[in-house]
């Protein structure tokens, strides 16, 4: 069946404009996550959904990034006034559901947006 | 908080090579353990898991075990192929959804 999938592949913008990033999670998967990786580094937790809600943003960098998702489907991840630290590889990933039962709620990650900030 | 750190890489290799890639970690409580790969080009995977202590994760050839007392978990692989040429992060899971990754290492092998 379809894995996550993202889009864009490759996105170059200018510092201060701002970016949208789409993640399509596997079909009935109740989760879903943000993670960023940057160069030289491992990757970094964002921001998780349950569903429609956030109950957990603590992962986002600044106020400039936010996150949402709608019909527990389609998740955006945008970041506003961008910034040349912004520059990274960001990967979405979803699970059937959430918590720390093993097996069940492997998270499964799309092939990532790779952002550019000039 | 919790935290991964491995070996770092590159790594080259000659193809029927031995592999080791050391993980260690810190963690409050009993995380599970993972190692992920990342082909080129490809998102990641999960290769292999283990959820408690002196659990052996396998898989393709590759093995790791959950060693509590050393808080390691080394990937290996006694025979490598080319195309086995991947980025391989180790990670944990505390008591939550959220993975904590090691930075990644690069693994070449050639023919």
């Amino acid at each position: 069946g379809a894995g996550v999938s993202q889009s864009p592949s490759n996105k170059v913008t200018e510092k201060g404009k701002d970016v949208e990033l789409r993640c399509d999670p596997i079909s009935g998967h109740t989760a879903l996550y943000w993670y960023r990786q940057r160069l030289g580094q491992g990757l970094e937790f964002l921001i998780y959904f349950q569903g429609n809600s956030a109950p957990d943003k603590s992962g986002l960098p600044s106020d400039r990034f936010s996150a949402e998702r709608t019909g527990e489907s389609v998740s955006t991840l945008t970041i506003q006034r961008t910034q040349q630290e912004d520059s990274a590889v960001y990967l979405c990933a979803s699970s059937l559901r959430s918590g720390s039962i093993s097996g069940v709620y492997e998270q499964y990650f799309g092939p990532g947006t790779r952002l550019t900030v000039t | 908080g919790n935290s991964v750190t491995q070996m770092e890489g590159p790594v080259t290799l000659s193809e029927e090579a031995f592999l080791t890639i050391n993980c260690t970690y810190t963690a409050t409580g009993y995380p599970s353990l993972f190692w992920y790969v990342q082909y080129p080009g490809e998102g990641l995977q999960l290769l292999l898991k283990a959820t408690k202590a002196d659990d052996k994760g396998s898989n393709k050839g590759f093995e790791a075990t959950y060693r509590k007392e050393t808080t390691s978990f080394h990937l290996e692989k006694g025979s490598v192929q080319v195309s086995d040429s991947a980025v391989y992060f180790c990670a944990l899971r505390g008591s939550n959804y959220k993975l904590t990754f090691g930075k990644g290492t690069l693994l070449t092998v050639n023919p």
